[in-house]
């Protein structure tokens, strides 16, 4: 079963503070990777999008990918509290170029 | 900044029935998806649909369920006799073509939420 795991959380990291979000996944020949960010009853919105090893810096987000551990990352610098909320991270696997398989999500508080 | 939209934002409907929901994707956009998400559970993906026909779908998506692009602007699912189950929150998402080969970023819409009753 390809599968993409996350640890459900909750993270509680205070205001300014580096978030760190994990996620691991089981093909190895996976391609897309992909951090929404899902507020409660919200819909997925999109934060990062990575396809290479090492990292991708946007603003206060970066994104980590390592292929050959199977594991992406998201670092939020200078938590706000308004970033509290689900991360989801989302992998294309089994060769497809066109289906999502999403993780169950982090819930990250930024405590004020 | 460009959007996916949807309608209805809220639709509630008997067992039974049938039930259509719409989207508009982002108009440069030429991959179209939908995808649901059980209250409390993960997002689940349905179909994806590029150049009028279905490149994929998952085992949910089975004879209940039929996406068609009636124009130029419209992608719509419908569900045929709908079951408690699926009761969701129905997500259209849309990205631009493939890069080499690669999925690009999908953009969601804000969801419909289909009550089953």
């Amino acid at each position: 079963q390809k599968e993409v795991e996350q640890n459900s959380g909750p993270l509680s990291v205070p205001e300014g503070a580096i978030a760190s979000l994990n996620c691991t996944y089981s093909d190895r020949g996976s391609q897309s990777f992909f951090w929404y960010r899902q507020y409660s009853g919200k819909s997925p919105e999109l934060i990062m999008f990575i396809y290479s090893n090492g990292d991708k810096e946007d603003g206060r987000f970066t994104a980590q990918l390592n292929k050959a551990s199977q594991y992406v990352s998201l670092l939020i610098r200078d938590s706000q509290p308004s970033d509290s909320a689900t991360y989801l991270c989302a992998v294309t696997l089994g060769g497809s170029n066109y289906k999502l398989t999403f993780g169950k999500g982090t819930l990250l508080t930024v405590n004020p | 900044e460009p959007e996916v939209t949807q309608t209805p934002s809220h639709q509630v409907t008997q067992m039974g029935q049938e039930v259509i929901l719409r989207c508009v994707p982002i108009s440069n956009h030429l991959y179209f998806y939908w995808y649901r998400q059980i209250l409390g559970q993960k997002v689940e993906f349905l179909v994806s649909f590029y150049n009028n026909e279905i490149s994929e779908k998952s085992e949910i998506f089975d004879d209940q369920f039929s996406v068609e692009r009636p124009d130029g602007s419209n992608f719509t699912l419908k569900i045929r006799s709908t079951k408690l189950e699926d009761s969701a929150m129905y997500f259209c998402a849309s990205s631009e073509a493939l890069l080499a080969g690669i999925l690009q970023p999908q953009h969601f819409g804000d969801g419909t939420r289909l009550s089953i009753l």
